[in-house]
């Protein structure tokens, strides 16, 4: 099973401030199978990012993907009001796990 | 718009068995894709459950002897049943519909919206 380790497991910023957010896999993840989704309370996630820098449909361009084999990034350029919230990294290569998530709170 | 929601009893006793609907409209299951359950203990991060195809189901093999998920193409649901449940079932169970699927491997771009499960006596 691959692990994902997600950190730090809290980021505190303020908005306008850039965020970035890591995913460390414990093996390889193949053909950049990656994705990321936003969870805020008491809601479903929401999938932001998949094939590790691919937007999904409606996601604001602040908000970018990066990275291959081990090491993936999310990156919001400038936080907003509404992406205060709990983030989550998912690999689809070799069955599928979830990393334990970072939360981004207001400073 | 795919819109998918969750139904099922909010309360399950210890050893008996939980089963969940998930309604999906504006798209009909027999049409394609995969459907998954997924969930999410309470405080905590989001475990995969299984995916269903038109041709097959994928479980979380720490699951498989308790779980089954199947499709009903006339109702356009899927549906969930876990069984010997304890505590540790106790968390928010999501359907979603995977995309780029290949066996257990999607990720997924639409999500009910949970549904609170908690088994207690």
């Amino acid at each position: 099973e691959i692990v994902l380790t997600q950190s730090p497991g809290t980021l505190s910023l303020s908005p306008g401030e850039r965020a970035t957010l890591s995913c460390r896999a414990s093996q390889s993840v193949s053909s950049r199978y990656l994705a990321w989704y936003q969870q805020k309370y008491g809601q479903a996630p929401r999938l932001l990012i998949y094939g590790a820098s691919s937007r999904a449909t409606g996601i604001p361009d602040r908000f970018s993907g990066s990275g291959s084999g081990t090491d993936f990034t999310l990156t919001i350029s400038r936080l907003e009001p509404e992406d205060f919230a709990v983030y989550y990294c998912q690999q689809y290569g070799t069955s599928l796990t979830f990393g334990g998530g970072t939360k981004v709170e207001i400073k | 718009q795919v819109q998918l929601q969750e139904s099922g009893p909010g309360l399950v006793k210890p050893s008996e068995t939980l089963s969940l609907t998930c309604g999906v409209s504006g798209y009909s299951i027999r049409s394609g894709y995969y459907w998954a359950w997924l969930r999410q203990p309470p405080g905590k991060g989001l475990d995969w459950l299984g995916n269903i195809y038109h041709s097959g189901t994928y479980r979380n093999s720490s699951l498989e002897s308790r779980l089954t998920i199947s499709m009903d193409t006339s109702k356009n649901q899927v549906s969930l049943t876990l069984k010997s449940v304890t505590a540790a079932d106790t968390a928010v169970y999501y359907c979603a519909r995977g995309r780029y699927c290949n066996g257990d491997s999607c990720f997924f771009d639409f999500w009910g919206q949970g549904i609170l499960v908690t088994v207690s006596s």
